[in-house]
């Protein structure tokens, strides 16, 4: 079986300051993750996703996640928060077991960015 | 460009009337799944399908229907036998390996009864 459960449902940040957002996971077999950004009123857009390679991943505007299996952690994090970053952020977990095709998305983070 | 259309973006359902939401895809995608999103609150899945012709109950499927005639094509029908359908419908599609590409996402339709 395959979960994921978001930490925070709501981070802010200042501008120009680091973001982070936390993810954990369950897995029962070697789990795709992936981190998906969605703007008010808008479809949800991938940011980055790690499916085995390399365990830091880098992803659009900035952002990088890093799979941590000994501690099933999947964190989304930038340098520098701008504005524009101002969003909901879904992580998600994928195995390819029982639930085939399926993704299983968190509940998501809403992150605010105060000038 | 390859991606997923919603159509409309903003459609309004008097009591009792069913309305037809459209998702397109040129993505040659096999897979195709309808989800809801409230307010506050993560996806929850209506419906998906595999391929052509197939489609399975998602979470949520009370009120709903769709059909799977055409693999570019996965309409979603929100029913008067749904009691509560104001909400963001989203539609998304992946092609067989799904788990390791992820979904491609449509830009959703905002659903509101009057």
């Amino acid at each position: 079986a395959q979960s994921v459960t978001q930490l925070d449902s709501h981070v802010s940040v200042s501008e120009g300051t680091p973001v982070l957002l936390r993810c954990n996971y369950s897995s029962s077999y070697s789990p795709s993750l992936f981190w998906y950004v969605q703007h008010p009123n808008k479809g949800l857009q991938l940011l980055l996703k790690y499916t085995s390679a390399a365990t830091l991943v880098k992803g659009i505007n900035g952002f990088e996640a890093e799979f941590k299996k000994s501690e099933t952690s999947f964190h989304l994090t930038k340098p520098s928060a701008h504005m524009s970053d101002a969003a909901e952020y879904f992580c998600v977990v994928s195995d390819g077991g029982n639930a085939g095709n399926m993704l299983t998305f968190g509940g998501g983070t809403r992150l605010m960015v105060k000038p | 460009d390859g991606g997923i259309t919603q159509s409309p973006k903003y459609l309004f359902r008097k009591e009792g009337q069913n309305v037809t939401l459209s998702c397109e895809q040129n993505l040659n995608h096999d897979a195709m799944y309808w989800y809801r999103q409230d307010p506050g609150q993560g996806l929850r899945l209506i419906y998906y399908s595999q391929i052509v012709n197939d489609f399975q109950k998602g979470d949520i499927a009370e009120g709903y229907s769709v059909s799977r005639e055409k693999k570019e094509s996965f309409p979603l029908t929100v029913t008067s036998a749904q009691k509560n359908p104001t909400a963001f419908y989203l539609c998304a599609s992946s092609p067989q390996q799904g788990w390791t590409y992820g979904y491609t996402f449509g830009s959703g339709t905002r659903l509101t009864v009057v």
